[in-house]
């Protein structure tokens, strides 16, 4: 199993200011992902960042919003941009294969919170 | 459209008793399903999975679930909860298009009471 951390673990940030939040995997994989949890929610999938290519982003999701970078096979980033106590939330990354039976294994989640 | 339903918002069992958190499950084609446990302040951990063969899948720290093809159903079972095991429970269903994307249900509370 891939082990992941994630940088920073929580923030508190102004309304209108971006964060970026990082997401290293011990080792290659194929896909990352990005979610979502609001308070008391499921997760939501924001994006699925594939290396060396535009990430492909979820219905309500826009890059302008959510810029994400794949530079390497173990490192994303997710940026959170004009913040908004909207989007106070915790951000969490996973990564797996790509196949549908794999097992996605997750970040321990940026717990963001916006004033 | 692959979904999960988690029906009950909380579930409390005294320790030493069974365990048994619910999902069903909608998709087209075969399922690919998974829990996960979310500890306090922590990520998401996953527990186990069912994929295919026998529908009585076994995963981490004693829990079990059984794949019902006919309820469209994947419970959660654990025989003798502990009060560790008070936390989030989700359950997720694989998106058979689009490179592995997992859609989760709404989670469920679980607390033990000593």
């Amino acid at each position: 199993s891939a082990v992941i951390s994630q940088k920073p673990s929580r923030d508190i940030c102004q309304r209108g200011t971006s964060l970026t939040i990082q997401c290293q995997v011990d080792s290659q994989v194929t896909m990352m992902f990005w979610y979502r949890q609001q308070p008391g929610q499921s997760l939501t999938l924001i994006a699925t960042a594939n290396q060396g290519s535009e990430a492909t982003y979820e219905s309500g999701f826009v890059i302008d919003k959510f810029p994400i970078s794949r530079p390497n096979l173990t490192f994303s980033t997710l940026t959170v941009s004009n913040m908004s106590p909207e989007d106070s939330s915790i951000y969490l990354c996973s990564a797996g294969t790509g196949e549908g039976t794999d097992t996605q294994y997750f970040g321990p989640g940026t717990r963001l919170t916006v004033l | 459209a692959q979904s999960v339903a988690q029906p009950e918002d909380q579930v409390n069992v005294a320790e030493g008793n069974p365990l048994t958190v619910k999902c069903t499950y909608s998709v087209s084609g075969n399922p690919y399903l998974f829990w996960y446990v979310q500890y306090p302040n922590r990520g998401l951990q996953f527990l186990l999975k069912y994929i295919t063969g026998d529908n009585l899948v076994k995963g981490s720290y004693g829990f079990e679930a059984e794949f019902n093809k006919s309820q469209t159903s994947f419970h959660l079972k654990k025989p003798s909860a502990l009060v560790s095991d008070s936390a989030l429970y989700f359950c997720a269903v694989s998106l058979l298009y689009g490179n592995n994307r997992l859609a989760f249900g709404k989670g469920n509370q679980v607390v033990v009471i000593p």
